[in-house]
């Protein structure tokens, strides 16, 4: 099946720090999507990107769908303690079934 | 709104016994699956249906079945537990067949198989 390389694995910031991760793939996808997972709950859908070189906000998050369609990244601004979570890259070819996820970045954030 | 919901959260087996992951969701969701969760692999489809009556596999679907009766129950059946299927499981549905992967997801059901 098509791998998604999501980086970094982990990562320990301080408090008011920006973040910022990526997913690369060697298939081209016709979306991207990030999602977060609390602690002990289901992923949430933060931003979904449906067009090659998308930049979409949400609050103080940014996301961007590659040019090439093979990758994507997500930043952070201004990190908060509630931002703790794994984060989930996804990409899709075209429905849910066909969506790929990648391994996840655990983000610690310090007081 | 509940929307979806999973049982049980927390299940311990012994290899070989049998059980059944019950999900329900309330947003009249034609698309439900079902992901596990395992350590630095991320989240892998095991089934999905697009409809009632209508059930598929995903990439990991070997030792699970899934029945889907009702627009809004989509339960995971492990016909024999082995040890490798300690996981966390994921029931998510999604608003139509051809959705692009914009997913709601369950609180998750962590099964350990002794």
């Amino acid at each position: 099946g098509q791998q998604l390389n999501q980086s970094p694995q982990s990562m320990f910031i301080q408090e008011g720090e920006d973040v910022s991760m990526n997913c690369t793939s060697s298939s081209i996808f016709n979306t991207w999507l990030w999602y977060k997972q609390d602690p002990g709950e289901g992923p949430v859908l933060l931003i979904a990107l449906y067009k090659a070189g998308e930049l979409t906000s949400n609050g103080r998050l940014t996301a961007q769908f590659g040019i090439t369609r093979k990758d994507s990244f997500l930043n952070i601004s201004a990190s908060i303690p509630s931002d703790v979570g794994i984060y989930f890259c996804a990409g899709s070819t075209g429905s849910a079934r066909q969506l790929t996820f990648g391994s996840g970045t655990q983000l610690t954030v310090l007081p | 709104n509940a929307g979806v919901t999973q049982t049980p959260k927390f299940q311990v087996l012994k290899t070989g016994q049998s059980m059944t992951l019950q999900c329900a969701q309330d947003m009249n969701h034609e698309y439900m699956s079902w992901y596990r969760q395992d350590p630095g692999m991320g989240l892998r489809l095991i089934h999905y249906s697009v409809g009632a009556g209508i059930t598929d596999q995903g990439e990991v679907p070997n030792g699970y079945n899934v029945s889907r009766s009702t627009t809004e129950d989509f339960p995971l059946r492990l016909l024999s537990a082995a040890p490798s299927q300690t996981s966390v499981y994921f029931c998510a549905s999604s608003s139509d067949t051809w959705n692009t992967g914009e997913l709601f997801f369950g609180e998750g059901s962590r099964l350990t198989v002794l």
